[in-house]
């Protein structure tokens, strides 16, 4: 068990670039979420998967935010047309059926739009 | 929206028990309450959950009030290594599409002290 990990931990990148996300979860965790965090505040759900089907979108998930996972293993979550609102930690958590009471979560992806 | 409300910030002395409240008075039959922190910089971290009877693991004890309408979590010798944000959320553990996404407040900051 290696935990769930995030690439990259940092990013930087000007209003109205593209960027993605990686997210890899525990290996044997069917089921994985991404949130998002702003200072101050706790992590806000933005949409979750099982396996490889996207089952719930949040409504902070705009159209220019999209996230796959591909094969139910990994997932990238691509944000277009970065706004400086975008700027935030990018939290990715992941979970079995087995233990479903808790969520594992990585270390999160920071974003800077400038 | 959190279904939780806790204090903003509690301060607690290095090896005395500390005491974190959550009133959660709209909670529903069956909806469980979780505990969760967040150390500086780091992604949040599982501690306990319970549904209606009080619950103790190796990190911390977890007393839920009769009505259910308030919980406390209980670290019972706390460390320089608790400061962290503690957040409590109510969640339906057993809904139909199985896990469901954390709904996170803003929580409490709590600060242990030398």
């Amino acid at each position: 068990d290696t935990g769930v990990s995030q690439d990259p931990r940092h990013k930087i990148t000007k209003r109205g670039q593209n960027v993605t996300f990686r997210c890899d979860p525990i290996s044997e965790h069917n089921r994985l979420y991404w949130y998002r965090q702003t200072l101050g505040q706790g992590p806000e759900f933005l949409t979750y998967f099982q396996n490889e089907a996207q089952l719930e979108k949040s409504r902070l998930l705009s159209d220019r935010f999209s996230a796959e996972r591909p094969k139910g293993s990994f997932s990238t979550l691509e944000i277009q047309r970065t706004e400086q609102g975008d700027s935030a930690m990018y939290l990715c958590a992941s979970s079995s059926d087995s233990t479903s009471y808790e969520q594992y979560f990585g270390p999160g992806t920071r974003l800077t739009v400038t | 929206d959190a279904k939780t409300t806790q204090p903003t910030s509690m301060d607690c002395a290095e090896g005395r028990a500390a005491n974190l409240p959550c009133n959660h008075s709209t909670i529903s039959g069956n909806e469980y309450v979780y505990w969760y922190r967040q150390i500086h910089s780091q992604g949040p971290q599982y501690i306990i959950h319970g549904l209606k009877n009080n619950e103790t693991n190796e990190m911390a004890s977890l007393i839920i009030t009769e009505d259910r309408k308030s919980s406390t979590l209980i670290l019972p010798h706390a460390t320089l290594r608790d400061t962290a944000v503690y957040y409590c959320i109510v969640r339906v553990a057993l809904s139909p599409s199985g896990n469901t996404p954390l709904v996170f407040g803003k929580g409490t900051r709590l600060s242990v002290i030398a």
